[in-house]
C-alpha cells in the first residue's frame, strides 16, 4: 500500500482566495481524520470521519473550514476564504475501526500571503 | 476529554546515551497509548505502542513503560544515534464513542555527535 496520499505537497496563496486539500486514506481504513500543525498550537484534531460520516468536526476553527468525504478513498479539506492565520501544515490520518493506530500523510503546507 | 501532557519539550543527548520522555493522562478510560516520529518535513510515524493491560513493550532499541495507577507513560530509547533525531508525541485513546487520539505537545530530541 502507498500509504495515506495528500496533494497538494505545498500550496502557496493569496489571502481570500479558497483553497482544497485533498487526501487518499489506506484502502480498507474506514475512519478518516484532520489534523493542522502549527509550534504554537502544536497537532490540532480538526474533523474526521468514521464510514465516510462526519462524526465530531468540533475542531474546525471557523465557517471558512469545510471537509468532506463522499466515498471511502477520498476526502477534502476546504478553506474559503483563506486568511494569512490559516498557514500551516494540514495533516490527513487514516485507521481501521477495529485497530487504533494512525497512518499520517506526508502533510501539505499552506502558505496563505 | 482526555488531556496528555508531555515532558520535556526538548532534549539533547550524547550519542550512545539513553534519552527518556514522559507523558501523563487525564481519562482514567483511555486503553492505548501511541509513540510517534516526525522527521523533518514528514508525518508522524507510529513507532512504538502500548495497550492498558501490557505493563512495558520493548522493540529493539526503544520501549515503552505504563503505570495505570498513576495515569503517566514513558518512551525510553537506548544507544541513541543520530537518526533518532526528531520530534517525538505520545497519545493517549480512550475507548468511548469519540474515536480519536488525544497528542501530547511533542519532545524535540537531539543526539550529538
Amino acid at each position: 500500500d502507498a500509504g495515506v496520499i495528500q496533494s497538494p505537497r505545498h500550496e502557496v496563496t493569496e489571502m481570500g482566495q479558497e483553497v482544497t486539500l485533498r487526501c487518499k486514506p489506506i484502502s480498507g481504513h474506514n475512519s478518516l481524520f484532520w489534523y493542522r500543525q502549527t509550534m504554537m498550537r502544536g497537532l490540532e484534531l480538526l474533523i474526521y470521519f468514521n464510514n465516510n460520516v462526519p462524526i465530531d468536526d468540533s475542531g474546525m476553527p471557523e465557517d471558512r473550514f469545510s471537509a468532506k468525504m463522499p466515498n471511502a478513498s477520498f476526502s477534502t479539506l476546504k478553506i474559503q476564504p483563506s486568511e494569512p492565520r490559516d498557514s500551516a501544515v494540514y495533516f490527513c490520518a487514516s485507521s481501521s475501526l477495529t485497530g487504533a493506530g494512525y497512518t499520517f500523510g506526508s502533510g501539505t503546507r499552506l502558505t496563505v500571503v | 476529554g482526555e488531556n496528555v501532557e508531555q515532558h520535556p519539550s526538548t532534549l539533547s543527548v550524547q550519542e550512545g546515551d539513553s534519552a527518556v520522555i514522559k507523558c501523563t493522562y487525564s481519562d482514567s478510560a483511555s486503553n492505548y497509548f501511541p509513540w510517534y516520529k516526525q522527521e523533518l518535513g514528514k508525518g508522524p510515524q507510529l513507532i512504538i505502542d502500548i495497550r492498558s493491560n501490557v505493563g512495558e513493550k520493548k522493540d529493539q532499541r526503544i520501549a515503552v513503560t505504563l503505570n495505570k495507577t498513576a495515569k503517566h507513560f514513558s518512551l525510553h530509547i537506548t544507544e541513541t544515534q543520530p537518526e533518532d533525531s526528531a520530534v517525538y508525541f505520545c497519545a493517549a485513546h480512550s475507548s468511548g464513542s469519540a474515536r480519536q487520539l488525544t497528542f501530547g505537545s511533542g519532545t524535540q530530541l537531539t543526539v550529538l555527535p
